[in-house]
């Protein structure tokens, strides 16, 4: 297996632009969480999908930050407008069972910047 | 709000010595799992612990769950250059909630 795969890897933006991030889950996963991560604020849960239904998202930052599984291999996670403060690496991750047996499996993350 | 909380935040050593990274919550656990961050990297799933008191170890390094399942450790015995990197421990909350709260992680340096 491939792994989670994140897309773009770098993402450089002007503020006000949107910006989606896409991710793939490991197949068979039925759990897809996005994250933040910052110097200052550490890794930040920004929402959970369990198969493909969002239970979660009380970490999204405001109105600007959305989420969506269509289905069970891809979600993305968009940002309009994007605020230099988004400035962040946004990890995807999978698990099956909740990750309360393996764990969960991170992808590479897509680093952006927004200038 | 629920906050898992660990110490030291950065540990420097010199190669060869021990390493120990703690970490508390302020309600019970269903479990604690640990992650390691490489510089530049992803955190990567390194083992789960589910029963009180329970230990763990892999090779050098040995994991612990306290008995009130609110507290664990990790300890690395004679580091190397290859263990850099930030630790993270992130626990499941009691009651069925299924996402990890992140500790703020333990970046270790090991200088040779």
């Amino acid at each position: 297996d491939a792994g989670v795969i994140q897309s773009p890897r770098h993402e450089v933006t002007e503020m006000g632009q949107e910006v989606t991030l896409r991710c793939k889950p490991i197949s068979g996963h039925d759990y897809l969480f996005w994250y933040r991560q910052t110097m200052m604020r550490g890794l930040e849960l920004l929402i959970y999908f369990n198969n493909n239904v969002p239970i979660d998202d009380s970490g999204m930052p405001e109105d600007r930050f959305s989420a969506k599984m269509p289905n069970a291999s891809f979600s993305t996670l968009k940002i309009q407008p994007s605020e230099p403060r988004d400035s962040a690496v946004y990890f995807c991750a999978s698990s099956y069972f909740g990750g309360q047996r393996y764990g969960y499996t991170f992808g590479s993350g897509t680093r952006l910047t927004v200038v | 709000g629920q906050q898992v909380m660990q110490i030291p935040q950065y540990q420097h050593v010199q190669e060869g010595e021990d390493f120990t990274t703690y970490c508390n919550s302020s309600t019970t656990l269903s479990n604690i799992q640990w992650y390691k961050q490489r510089p530049g990297g992803h955190p990567v799933f390194l083992i789960q612990l589910v029963k009180s008191g329970e230990v763990k170890k892999q090779k050098r390094l040995t994991f612990q769950f306290g008995e009130a399942k609110k507290n664990s450790s990790l300890h690395i015995t004679a580091t190397q250059t290859t263990d850099v990197g930030t630790y993270f421990c992130a626990g499941i909350l009691s009651g069925g909630y299924n996402k990890l709260i992140f500790g703020a992680g333990t970046r270790l340096a090991v200088h040779p």
